[in-house]
């Protein structure tokens, strides 16, 4: 059983470029959330997707926009790429049909590292 | 808005030893608690997940306790190996997004 899978995993962009990040979930997984993690600090919520639209949203730009698929895969782009925006990007995934949307365990990815130079 | 602190940032300790990280919540209104792995530069890997209904769950060496009402969940690593060094995570969900804490960077020595 293939876990929840992140392409590319290591990306170098320059500043200014617009870069599309991938995920497909863990099987059996229909809800895609995305996070941030700077060096040295926990990974912090940027949105999560459910049936095909976003759902919940932290607090970052509009630069920071996703899409999910009808096979719940989904992507996170982000334009205007600045230098701030190089960090690890993780993708998680759970279950929502085996109960309440927050009461299910997550599992992650690999994640992205992105380069900003 | 839900905060989580986990103390200590960083912990050395020679094989063979017992441990225990700590995690604490502002907002004891969650569902459950679910603590991570994270080896250098990788993704996170699930530990346990705990239910707001429970005050204890087991994997292995690993021990998680939930005290909702004090906002706090230690994790208990029994014996520990050098194989254990990494940085351990604790995430409370907020809504549908989970929060996580700034993490315990573990280093056990040979």
């Amino acid at each position: 059983d293939a876990g929840v899978t992140q392409s590319p995993t290591h990306l170098i962009k320059t500043r200014g470029q617009q870069v599309t990040l991938r995920c497909s979930p863990k099987s059996g997984h229909d809800t895609v959330s995305w996070y941030q993690q700077a060096l040295g600090q926990g990974p912090q919520f940027i949105f999560q997707y459910y049936e095909e639209e976003e759902r919940q949203r932290g607090n970052f730009p509009d630069r920071f926009s996703g899409h999910q698929f009808p096979n719940y895969s989904s992507e996170l782009n982000v334009n205007a790429l600045l230098l701030g925006d190089s960090a690890l990007y993780l993708c998680a995934s759970r279950n929502s049909r085996t109960g309440r949307l927050v009461g299910t365990e997550a599992f992650f990815g690999q994640g992205t590292r992105l380069t900003v130079v | 808005k839900q905060e989580v602190t986990q103390i200590p940032a960083a912990l050395s300790v020679p094989e063979g030893e017992n441990l225990v990280l700590n995690c604490s919540f502002t907002d004891s209104a969650i569902y459950n608690l679910q603590w991570f792995r994270q080896d250098p530069g990788k993704g996170l890997t699930s530990l346990l997940l705990i239910q707001s209904s429970q005050r204890e769950q087991t994997s292995g060496r690993l021990n998680a306790s939930l005290d909702k009402s004090s906002g706090r969940s230690t994790l208990y690593i029994a014996a520990s190996q050098p194989g254990d060094s990494a940085t351990y995570l604790c995430a409370v969900p907020s809504g549908s997004r989970l929060t996580f804490g700034e993490g315990t960077q573990l280093t056990v020595n040979p």
